[in-house]
């Protein structure tokens, strides 16, 4: 199974409300991601989880809050968006290798279709 | 910091034909690994070659190859007998201690 799901396909949400997406990944990958993508446009890294743990926020605004349960569930709470928020999230996943205190290189990610958002 | 660049935002392809996509990139780190990326129009990334820096042989996948220059910090992506599925966009990337760098991206699209 190489598969990364995620959870619902399309979302709108107004500014006031709070939403949260949901990623799943049963490849056994110690890492998850979180990338924003707008149309035409390079996915732009958010969050990295590695083993559980927050290890990489790309200086994202506090109205998005990541959270990783489990090894295999990933998801982002949304609250107070702006419309400019509105963009293709993406959910991806990899291989994650620990060598004593050090965390090594990912390897290659695998990417979920996506979820739809649009803020009015 | 790591860059990716590519220089050309859309390609045109006969159907059955060549085309190759042209990626540089910019690195401080001597281990890293290069990916291309395929997004098609239904939008669901998905990987579609690998190559380790400290791997002189360049990659193949079916009918995806790459032309990785290490010294030169150039990795080109060839596709050759082109489909009407490959219509996609294609990002090149380069990783690094869990961070991807995408390039901006480049739009094939195959001719019937």
């Amino acid at each position: 199974d190489t598969e990364v799901t995620q959870t619902p396909k399309h979302l709108v949400m107004g500014m006031t409300n709070k939403k949260s997406l949901k990623c799943e990944q049963h490849m056994g990958h110690r890492a998850m991601y979180w990338y924003k993508q707008k149309a035409k446009k390079p996915p732009e890294l958010m969050f990295v989880y590695s083993y559980e743990k927050l290890s990489i926020n790309e200086s994202v605004p506090s109205r998005f809050s990541p959270e990783c349960p489990n090894s295999s569930l990933l998801n982002l709470h949304l609250h107070a968006l702006q419309p400019e928020d509105s963009a293709l999230y993406l959910c991806a996943s990899s291989q994650a290798f620990r060598q004593a205190t050090l965390l090594l290189s990912s390897y290659e990610q695998y990417f979920g279709p996506g979820t739809r958002l649009t803020v009015t | 910091a790591q860059t990716v660049t590519q220089s050309q935002p859309e390609m045109s392809v006969q159907e059955a034909e060549t085309v190759t996509l042209s990626c540089t990139y910019d690195t401080s780190e001597n281990n890293y690994y290069l990916f291309w990326y395929k997004q098609p129009p239904s939008r669901q990334m998905i990987l579609v070659i690998r190559q380790e820096a400290y791997k002189q042989q360049n990659a193949t996948e079916n009918r995806f190859s790459v032309n990785f220059q290490k010294a030169a910090k150039s990795f080109s992506l060839k596709i050759s007998d082109s489909q009407l599925g490959d219509t996609a966009m294609y990002f090149c990337a380069l990783e690094n201690d869990y961070k991807l760098s995408f390039g901006a991206g480049t739009t094939v699209t195959v001719r019937a």
